[in-house]
């Protein structure tokens, strides 16, 4: 079974802290994602990433970034933490060659960080 | 742009009576729609998928979904439902294109499904 994990189940940290949320996956899937999940909301595309060293944003990535150095590590990082970004990060990995074939590939899905910033 | 708009929030339901969530797309363009589960303290995971062919989709846990192109819906249902299918249910599309990251996915804002006893 593909296996996405996710550094921290809870995370709390102070207004203006740079913060890192870190992902691995074990499936040496080409695309990884990060999406942040609130109440009414659903769940909002942040950045992802469709290979090593490539990013592209997503609807929301305003006070974000990523970095993506190796094929099974996807990071987001808050720059400046805010009360707004308090939320729960879903990192996701799903495997895509860039070839049609793939695009219908299922994600599969982290458990998850809710971080809190005060 | 394509989007998925899921008007139920919170769906309760008494355990074996059948229940429908319901999901309206979207789209200019071919379409692509997922069911995603989110059971407590997880992420998510595939429920079904409709790409092509048959409008209707089935899940291995009894869950199914019709695509009906006429009414934009992809509406997902169970005959008979079980406490374990409590969970929030996400309905979503594929908005990438043809470049990298053709499988980003937009989703809806989610239906909470509780099943009581």
């Amino acid at each position: 079974d593909v296996k996405v994990t996710q550094s921290s189940r809870y995370l709390v940290k102070r207004t203006g802290e740079k913060v890192f949320l870190e992902c691995v996956q074990d499936m040496d899937h080409e695309n990884m994602f990060w999406y942040r999940q609130d109440p009414g909301l659903g769940l909002r595309l942040i950045y992802f990433s469709y290979d090593v060293k490539m990013k592209e944003k997503g609807d929301i990535p305003e006070g974000y970034s990523v970095s993506r150095e190796k094929k099974e590590r996807f990071s987001l990082i808050l720059e400046s933490a805010s009360t707004n970004q308090t939320s729960m990060y879903l990192c996701a990995s799903s495997y895509g060659t860039g070839e049609p074939s793939s695009y219908n590939s299922p994600l599969h899905f982290g458990n998850g960080t809710r971080l809190t910033v005060t | 742009a394509q989007s998925v708009t899921q008007l139920d929030s919170q769906v309760p339901v008494f355990e074996e009576a059948p229940v429908e969530l319901r999901c309206n797309y979207s789209s200019s363009v071919s379409v692509y729609l997922f069911w995603y589960v989110q059971y407590p303290n997880q992420g998510l995971q595939l429920l079904l998928k409709y790409l092509s062919g048959s409008t209707l989709v089935e899940s291995i846990n009894g869950f199914e979904a019709e695509f009906n192109k006429s009414q934009t819906s992809f509406h997902l249902r169970k005959p008979s439902v079980h406490i374990s299918d409590t969970a929030e249910y996400f309905c979503a599309v594929r908005s990438g294109g043809l470049t990298g990251g053709g499988n980003k996915l937009t989703f809806g804002t989610g239906t909470q499904l509780k099943v009581e006893l």
